[in-house]
């Protein structure tokens, strides 16, 4: 079974520009996670989806930032406008509500915001 | 409020040495999940190890050993004989149970394993 999808791995952009990130949870399940992890805050939680509905964003840094989950197999992480501080790894997990409550990583996005 | 303490923020040791990544944590609940990941360095969170806490069995995988302690609220992670491939970040980590149920993790001890 296909783990946790992120797309894209990198991106490099410029202050001021939107940027878009995307994940495909492994199917069946039915929470879903953006993290960011930076050297100086580590890990940190951004969002969580449950049923593709948002439950908790009080880790979203700002209103630049916004996430989305229109089904059960894919999310975005949107940041506009994108500002150098945003420069991180952003995971995307997914889990079962009601399992064994186990978090599956995707392989992150390294953004740099330049 | 919950809590996942990794006192241990680096450690080095030599190829074949034992080593033990402590980590103890706080909750009001009953009924939790206690996780280890690994984050080597490619970068990926790997997920290890699994326990709730109604199971204080200690457990074993290869190299790899649990042991956790109520009493004491340690869910501590030994590695037999360590290998170079060991060296990575790894991160403890704590969940209620429940629809809203979020991970809370440790900040990670960076283990470093010498030839």
């Amino acid at each position: 079974d296909a783990g946790v999808i992120q797309s894209p791995r990198h991106e490099v952009t410029e202050m001021g520009q939107e940027v878009t990130l995307r994940c495909k949870p492994i199917s069946g399940h039915n929470s879903l996670f953006w993290y960011r992890q930076t050297m100086m805050r580590g890990l940190e939680l951004l969002i969580y989806f449950n049923n593709n509905v948002p439950i908790d964003d009080s880790g979203m840094p700002e209103d630049r930032f916004s996430a989305k989950m229109p089904n059960a197999s894919f999310s975005t992480l949107k940041i506009q406008p994108s500002e150098p501080r945003d420069s991180a790894v952003y995971f995307c997990a997914s889990s079962l509500v009601r399992g064994s409550y186990e978090q599956y990583f995707g392989p992150g996005t390294r953004l740099t915001v330049t | 409020a919950q809590k996942v303490t990794q006192a241990q923020t680096e450690i080095s040791v030599v190829e074949k040495e034992d080593v033990t990544l402590d980590c103890v944590y706080e909750t009001r609940d009953t009924t939790y999940y206690l996780f280890w990941y690994k984050q080597p360095p490619s970068g990926e969170l790997v997920f290890l190890i699994r326990r709730n806490s109604f199971d204080e069995q200690n457990e074993i995988s290869g190299r790899y050993s649990w042991n956790f302690q109520k009493s004491t609220s340690s869910f501590n992670f030994t590695i037999t004989a360590s290998q170079v491939v060991d060296s990575a970040v790894y991160f403890c980590a704590l969940t209620s149970t429940g629809a809203n149920s979020k991970l809370t993790f440790g900040k990670g001890i960076t283990l470093s394993v010498r030839p």
